[in-house]
């Protein structure tokens, strides 16, 4: 099973408007952690939004949240107030953590959800 | 702020040919990674490192290797190149199990 699915290939948005990009994910590790990665057309991968899986808040970092639903395994990311500059290819990626015998910090990425901002 | 540099940016290897590619990061993070991003798909780990000297395999390993001999510096070596490693790859640190940095990607093609 996958450990990260995004549902989503291609999600459409008017500029001004929100929009969410839908991540599920599957672990048995009560510690794990849970990111969402922007990589525009130029290709470099940039770090949004963390949620740990003991935060009692939902993360947000200025127009980004993330809406997390702990026993629904989901891991949705809001942008608020679409801008042009945020079309772009949205990775999700979870952290497991710390299983016995030693710590385990690789990521695993979802296949991403390619957002498109229309004027 | 440099953050994780990686060179070359662009490289084309004939079928067989070995190569290194450079990843350096200036974070003093102990974590560092190799990831391929092959066309519409997301990353897949290839070897990890927690420190200086100690490396582990990822989800796709074969045909590379690696090292880490410096806090700052974790080379990826294809040996024997083939078809099917041309990717993206990017190199990532990060502090334990916080934010993963990465650096802008070299692109590989075999032919």
């Amino acid at each position: 099973a996958q450990k990260i699915t995004q549902t989503q290939p291609g999600m459409f948005v008017q500029e001004k408007e929100a929009v969410t990009l839908d991540c599920t994910y599957d672990t048995s590790d009560p510690s794990y952690g849970l990111f969402w990665y922007k990589q525009p057309s130029s290709g470099e991968m940039i770090f949004l939004i963390y949620q740990g899986s003991y935060d009692q808040q939902n993360a947000t970092e200025g127009r980004y949240s993330l809406n997390f639903q702990k026993a629904r395994k989901s891991a949705n990311l809001v942008i608020s107030a679409s801008q042009l500059g945020d079309s772009a290819m949205y990775f999700c990626a979870m952290r497991e953590g710390q299983r016995s015998g030693g710590s385990n910090y690789k990521l695993t990425f979802g296949k991403g959800t390619l957002l498109t901002v229309n004027p | 702020n440099a953050g994780v540099t990686q060179t070359p940016k662009f490289r084309i290897l004939k079928i067989g040919q070995s190569m290194t590619l450079q990843c350096t990061q200036d974070m003093n993070h102990n974590y560092m990674y190799w990831y391929r991003q092959d066309p519409g798909m997301g990353l897949k780990l290839i070897y990890y490192s927690v420190g200086a000297g100690i490396t582990d395999k990822g989800e796709v390993p074969n045909g590379y290797n690696v090292s880490r001999s410096t806090t700052e510096d974790f080379p990826l070596r294809l040996e024997l190149a083939a078809p099917s490693q041309t990717s993206v790859y990017f190199c990532a640190s990060s502090y334990r199990g916080g934010a993963q940095h990465f650096g802008d990607g070299t692109r590989l093609s075999i032919l």
